[in-house]
């Protein structure tokens, strides 16, 4: 079975550190995508970065970058010089090749960014 | 290009009453999922379509749930009759036929059933 999971309900920041959501997942399918999303306090779903199974390198999208430990099934999610506009919801999703489009979810971890 | 659009965004109904919940997912997407959100159970699929197709609904929750997709730019939510515990927060999604390509959410309908 498929499974995401995201251990940190909640993670405070202090403005223009570093920080790091964790999130593991399960999967026997070789072929997989990673995801995550950012969903702020207005209720909106928005996509950060992506990482497939068999990409060499890590991925990175601005000031987001993905920890891919493939071999630990882990795929933390790192955002440098957090902004107070960093203070959201944020999901790892998961998407294998045998489940189809079939994505699933983890439960979340909230975000708190300091001043 | 619009995004996904949802109507409406916010539905208040009595128990027992028929709620329909609308999608209109982006041009040239060729999947569409319909989520629910809540507290306790968190982003859950309850659905999803490939090319107006259902293709795994094991995530409705019961009989009281039903989903359409007439065509490839609209899709329907139903519940009937609907119950408290229906109340959430009611995500369409859609994508293209890469499994790299990532989920495109619409605003989510915010369901009140008193």
């Amino acid at each position: 079975a498929q499974k995401i999971t995201q251990t940190q309900p909640g993670m405070f920041v202090q403005e223009k550190e570093a920080v790091t959501l964790d999130c593991t997942y399960d999967t026997s399918d070789p072929s997989y995508g990673l995801f995550w999303y950012k969903q702020p306090s207005s209720g909106e779903m928005i996509f950060l970065i992506y990482q497939g199974s068999y990409d060499q390198q890590n991925a990175t999208e601005g000031r987001y970058s993905l920890n891919f430990q493939k071999a630990r099934k882990s795929a933390n999610l790192v955002i440098s010089a957090s902004q107070l506009g960093d203070s959201a919801m944020y999901f790892c999703a998961m998407r294998a090749i045998t489940g189809g489009f079939k994505t699933i979810f983890g439960a979340g971890t909230r975000l708190f960014v300091k001043a | 290009d619009a995004g996904v659009i949802q109507s409406p965004r916010h539905e208040v109904t009595e128990m027992g009453q028929e709620v329909t919940l609308r999608c209109k997912p982006i041009s040239g997407h060729d999947y569409l999922f319909w989520y629910r959100q809540t507290m306790m159970r968190g982003l859950e699929l309850l659905i999803y379509f490939n090319n107006n197709v259902p293709i795994d609904d094991s995530g409705m929750p019961e009989d009281r749930f039903s989903a359409k997709m007439p065509n490839a730019s609209f899709s329907t939510l139903k519940i009937q009759p609907s119950e408290p515990r229906d109340s959430a927060v009611y995500f369409c999604a859609s994508t293209r036929d890469l499994p790299s390509y990532e989920q495109y959410f619409g605003p989510g309908t915010r369901l009140t059933v008193t």
